[in-house]
């Protein structure tokens, strides 16, 4: 059975930082790109970042690009979200997401259950 | 940026009734065309992919039709679980993946 389960979320000053993580397992963890897709308060689904099954290949939503870093760890199964300079308009609940891709396209096939992360002071 | 628009923005249904939600895209997507279930304080789950696929473990009464710009989710005969956001995402230009709205579909 596929597991993501994410950690890290919490309260954090604007222009402060936080690094997300997600466990993964039931599945070859290093076979599959993965994303983090997130959801502010009461609104719609925004794709955060992505990264390639090697870690080889990053890619970031413009809203967060040279703040945020994607990275994984393949030997401990392991999905991270670093992120820097956080701003109000990053609230959200944080997914990480695991892609399945058919014919070189990818949609997402398993979701976290998300972590919380508020940027207040 | 491929910009995704969902309507309604709510949908009234009774249980037991047909529901159809519709989706729309800027521009071509051909066939990259997932929905996702939202119900509240869960993460999203995967319907449909493919536009027409369903997921593994889907009931048969969800369906999904469309190519190109215009896309359709049907749900033939409403159930108590099914009240919940709809999503239709597009990963025509995968990672830049872009969701739409949503549709909540709520009960009459």
């Amino acid at each position: 059975e596929v597991q993501l389960l994410e950690s890290g979320g919490g309260l954090v000053q604007p222009g402060g930082s936080l690094r997300l993580s997600c466990a993964a397992s039931g599945f070859t963890f290093s076979n599959y790109a993965m994303s983090w897709v997130r959801q502010a308060p009461g609104k719609g689904l925004e794709w955060v970042s992505a990264i390639s099954g090697s870690g080889g290949s990053t890619y970031y939503a413009d809203s967060v690009k040279g703040r945020f870093t994607i990275s994984r760890d393949n030997f401990k199964n392991t999905l991270y979200l670093q992120m820097n300079s956080l701003r109000a308009e990053d609230t959200a609940v944080y997914y990480c997401a695991k892609s399945h891709f058919v014919q070189g396209a990818a949609f997402f096939d398993y979701w976290g259950q998300g972590t919380l992360v508020t940027v207040s002071s | 940026e491929i910009v995704m628009t969902q309507s309604p923005a709510t949908l009234s249904v009774s249980p037991g009734e047909r529901a159809t939600l519709s989706c729309r895209a800027s521009q071509s997507v051909s066939s990259n065309l997932a929905w996702y279930q939202q119900k509240p304080g869960q993460a999203p789950r995967l319907l449909i992919y493919g536009a027409s696929t369903r997921a593994t473990g889907i009931p048969a009464r969800f369906s999904g039709s469309g190519s190109g710009t215009e896309f359709t989710l049907t749900i033939s005969s409403l159930q108590s679980e099914d009240f919940a956001v709809y999503y239709c995402q597009q990963y025509n230009n995968w990672p830049l993946g872009t969701f739409g709205p949503g549709t909540k579909v709520d009960i009459k």
